[in-house]
């Protein structure tokens, strides 16, 4: 499982766009990037996932760089509700279980 | 949309009682997990369950922890002598099936075990 460094917190502010990068300098070839989001006192839950360039969901974009040794979660617009905990995962072992690191704490200000 | 269900949401037990918590997983999903938070620390992972049988504990999954599939639809985890230390958010998760394309699992709301 590779190895990821994000940055402990950030803060922002409403209506801004939010930018978390995640670095994985030892990804594997086959290795997917995911990550979660997770808000206090709640289980995690599945943000988005990507393996190159670029993904877009209705909740955020993943960027990815052809080397893959790093990827971007983007959040646009953020609001008050997006303060939470945002994972970082990357790949997978022979049992699927998910590997949470300390994640990037996003605190959204009014 | 339907959804991973836990109960109870909070349990209060006292150090060496055995507790069971319970977990409902969307049901047309076949790989199930237990994975546990204290308090202001990380995600740990417990368990992995599939085909009525463990695929892998980690090392915090010790001799006082069992879990069952009773029924169709019921996951459940019992610790059988609580100690202290075993206070923390416990997750339920479940995916469908393994897509080596998707690693999205579907987490329960956790119940908070604390062990007086």
């Amino acid at each position: 499982l590779a190895k990821t460094t994000q940055p402990i917190s950030m803060d922002s502010y409403e209506g801004q766009e939010v930018n978390i990068t995640c670095s994985h300098n030892n990804i594997a070839t086959n290795d997917y990037i995911t990550w979660y989001q997770q808000f206090p006192s709640q289980g995690p839950r599945f943000i988005i996932q990507g393996y190159k360039t670029k993904v877009t969901n209705e909740v955020a974009s993943l960027f990815i760089p052809a080397d893959r040794k790093s990827s971007t979660l983007s959040l646009p617009r953020v609001s008050l509700s997006d303060t939470a905990v945002y994972y970082c995962l990357v790949g997978m072992d022979s049992s699927y279980k998910l590997i949470f690191g300390s994640g990037t704490r996003l605190l959204v200000r009014p | 949309e339907p959804e991973v269900t836990q109960t109870p949401s909070h349990q209060v037990t006292q150090m060496g009682q055995e507790v069971i918590l319970r977990c409902v997983p969307i049901s047309n999903h076949l790989y199930f997990y237990w994975y546990r938070q204290i308090l202001g620390q990380k995600v740990e992972f417990l368990v992995s369950f599939y085909n009525n049988e463990i695929s892998e504990k980690s090392e915090i999954f010790d001799d006082q922890f069992s879990v069952e599939r009773p029924d169709g639809s019921n996951f459940t985890l019992k610790i059988r002598s609580t100690k202290l230390e075993d206070s923390a958010m416990y997750f339920c998760a479940s995916t469908p099936i393994w897509d080596r394309g998707s690693y999205e699992q579907y987490f329960g709301p956790g119940t908070r075990l604390t062990v007086t």
